[in-house]
Order: structure tokens, then sequence, then C-alpha cells
């Protein structure tokens, strides 16, 4: 069974410039999460869509930062413009559904200059 | 504000000795579940084990125990036997509807 994939790996920016993170769920996962995970901390929830739908953005920047997940599926989560205490691993999550247990992808390392 | 704490932020542990890492939290919800994970300096989140709010028996899976006690809101995870592989950081997180995370503790197995 294929895991959670995110890409890119790792993305180096200069502050006011834009980045995108890509995360494809495992297969039949109806909840997708996008976490910010600064160095030394605990995952911080930015969103939470269940299906296509937004189920909590209440963390989420929403000045630069914006995430959809169109038909469902796979999710972008964008950063525009980026600022230095955007730096952070982003991490994908996916679940079979509201409560279950979480599936994580590697995560994106954003460093932001 | 439904938090989930973890008061140890660093703990040590001799190769072979059981350890316990703190977990509490706090919900007004009567169904929850409650879950551990870790994360090994590779960056990677590795599911552990989980614990529903009205499971009667405190769950357990290998060498990892989960000292559940609703009353109190604590779930505490125990590892036996520490292995140096067990050097990580280790997060409690509570789920009901969404998904919350604690800060971590950061566990070093000392050989």
């Amino acid at each position: 069974e294929a895991g959670v994939a995110q890409s890119p790996r790792y993305k180096i920016i200069e502050k006011r410039q834009s980045v995108a993170f890509w995360c494809n769920p495992i297969s039949g996962h109806a909840t997708l999460y996008w976490y910010q995970q600064i160095l030394g901390q605990g995952p911080k929830l930015l969103i939470q869509f269940q299906n296509n739908g937004v189920v909590d953005d209440s963390q989420l920047p929403k000045d630069r930062f914006s995430a959809e997940r169109l038909k469902g599926v796979d999710s972008t989560l964008k950063i525009q413009p980026a600022k230095l205490e955007d730096s952070a691993v982003y991490l994908c999550a996916s679940s079979f559904g509201i409560s279950e247990k979480l599936f994580f992808g590697s995560g994106t390392q954003l460093s932001v200059l | 504000a439904q938090k989930i704490t973890q008061t140890q932020p660093g703990m040590f542990v001799q190769e072979k000795e059981a350890v316990t890492l703190d977990c509490t939290y706090d919900t007004s919800d009567q169904s929850y579940g409650l879950f551990w994970y870790k994360q090994p300096s590779s960056g990677e989140m590795i599911f552990l084990i989980y614990q529903g709010s009205y499971d009667e028996q405190n769950a357990t899976e290998g060498r990892y125990s989960l000292n559940f006690q609703k009353a109190r809101k604590s779930a505490n995870l125990v590892i036996s036997a520490s292995q140096l592989g067990d050097s990580a950081m280790y997060f409690c997180a509570r789920n009901f509807n969404k998904f919350y995370f604690g800060s971590g503790t950061k566990l070093n197995v000392k050989p």
C-alpha cells in the first residue's frame, strides 16, 4: 500500500517569495491534514479537510496561507508571501475518517532566508 | 481550549530499563481517542499506540503500553526494555474531530 506522498522534500526561498507544497494521501482516505512543525515543537494543525470540504482552518494564517483539495484527493498548500517565521517542516497526513489514526508523509522542510 | 500537555521536555533512560512518558489532556468530550507517535531524527511520524476513551483496558502494543486514567485525564506511555533505537521525540495526541498534538518529550536511551 502506497503511503502519503509529499513534494518537494526540501525548499529554500527568500522572504516575500511564494511557495507551494503538494500532498497525495493514501487512496481511500477521506480526511487530510496539513501541519506546521517548527523545530523542537509539536505539530500545529493548519487545516483539516474532509473529502474536499474544510473541517477546520482556525489556525491557518489566511492572509498568507491558502490550501485546497480539489476532487477530494490530493491537496496543495501555498504560502504567499513567505516570512522568516514560516521556516518549518510542513507535514501532510491522512486518515480513513475523522477520529482514525493518522498516516504521515515525509514532510517538506522549508527554509525562508 | 482543549489542550495536550507533555511536561517532560527531555528524559534519559538506561538501555533495557522501562520509562514512562507523561501526557495529560483537557477535554469536555465524552468520546475521544488518544494516540502516541514517535518521531526519530529522520523526521517521520510513526504511530505507536491508540486508546479509546471508552476502552476499559489499557492498550498494549509490544513493548509499548498506555497507562490510561480517565478521571485524571492522563494517558502516559510506558516503554519497557528500552532500546537504543527508542531515542526519539514522542508526541501525545488527542482526536475527536480534530487532531491535536502535545509539545513532545525527547527521549534519550543511554547504553
